[in-house]
C-alpha cells in the first residue's frame, strides 16, 4: 500500500513569489494535515483538511492557504515568500475525522532565497 | 493540550532496552499519550499511544502512571535504526488535527 507522496522534494523560490506543494493521502484517508518544521525548530500545525473543508488552522499568516480536492488530495500554497518560509513542509493523513494516529510524506523542503 | 517535558537526549546501548521519560503533570482526563519519533530528514513515524492503561505494540511498550502524571516509552532492544528524535505529545480528540510536537528526545543506538 503507498503511504502519503509529496511533491516535489525539493523546490526553491525567490522572495515574494508563491509555492504550491502537493500532497496523496493513503487510500481510504479523507483528512489531511499540513505542517511546517523550519530549520531546528519543531514542527508547526499548519492546516487540516477533511471531507474538502478546512477544519483547523494553526497560527499562520493568511498568505498560507490550501485545498482539498474531491480526490482528497490536497495542496499548500504559500503567497508573497519571505525567507523564513524555507522548511521542510509535512503532510499527513488519517481516517475519516481524524485520529492522533497521522501517517506522514517525507516532505516537501522549500528554499526561498 | 497539557505540556510534556521530555530529556533532550539520551544514548542507549544497541541490544539495550531504552527507557524514554516523558512529563505531562497537567493532563487532563481526557487527553492520550502519543509518541512519535523523527529519522533524521524524514517525517515522523507514529508509535503508540495511550489514555490510561499500559500499550505494547510490535514496536514498543508504554508505561503511564497511575496518576497519568508521566509515562515511559519502551524500547525493549533497540538498533540503531532506533536512533531518532522521539516526541511525546498529550492530545484530545478536540486537538487530533493539531499535534503539538515539542523539541523530543535525541536518542542515540550505538554499537
Amino acid at each position: 500500500e503507498a503511504g502519503v507522496t509529496q511533491s516535489p522534494t525539493h523546490l526553491i523560490k525567490t522572495r515574494g513569489q508563491q509555492a504550491t506543494l502537493r500532497c496523496s493521502p493513503i487510500s481510504g484517508h479523507t483528512s489531511v494535515y499540513w505542517y511546517q518544521q523550519a530549520l531546528g525548530l519543531g514542527l508547526q500545525f499548519l492546516l487540516w483538511y477533511d471531507e474538502g473543508e478546512e477544519r483547523n488552522r494553526g497560527n499562520f499568516p493568511p498568505r498560507f492557504s490550501g485545498r482539498q480536492f474531491p480526490n482528497y488530495s490536497s495542496e499548500l500554497n504559500v503567497n508573497a515568500l519571505e525567507l523564513e518560509d524555507s522548511a521542510l513542509y509535512l503532510c499527513a493523513s488519517t481516517l475519516e475525522g481524524g485520529t492522533g494516529e497521522l501517517f506522514f510524506g517525507e516532505g516537501s523542503r522549500l528554499t526561498v532565497l | 493540550d497539557a505540556k510534556t517535558t521530555q530529556p533532550t537526549s539520551m544514548d542507549c546501548a544497541e541490544g539495550r532496552a531504552a527507557n524514554l521519560p516523558c512529563n505531562h503533570s497537567t493532563i487532563s482526563g481526557n487527553e492520550y499519550v502519543y509518541w512519535y519519533r523523527q529519522i533524521h530528514s524524514q517525517g515522523p513515524q507514529y508509535i503508540i499511544h495511550g489514555l490510561k492503561n499500559n500499550e505494547t505494540n510490535e514496536m514498543a511498550s508504554l508505561i503511564i502512571t497511575e496518576d497519568r502524571k508521566s509515562s515511559t516509552l519502551i524500547l525493549p532492544h533497540a538498533t540503531l535504526r532506533d536512533t531518532a528524535v522521539y516526541y511525546c505529545i498529550a492530545t484530545s480528540t478536540d486537538s487530533w488535527g493539531k499535534l503539538q510536537f515539542g523539541a523530543g528526545t535525541q536518542v542515540v543506538v550505538t554499537p
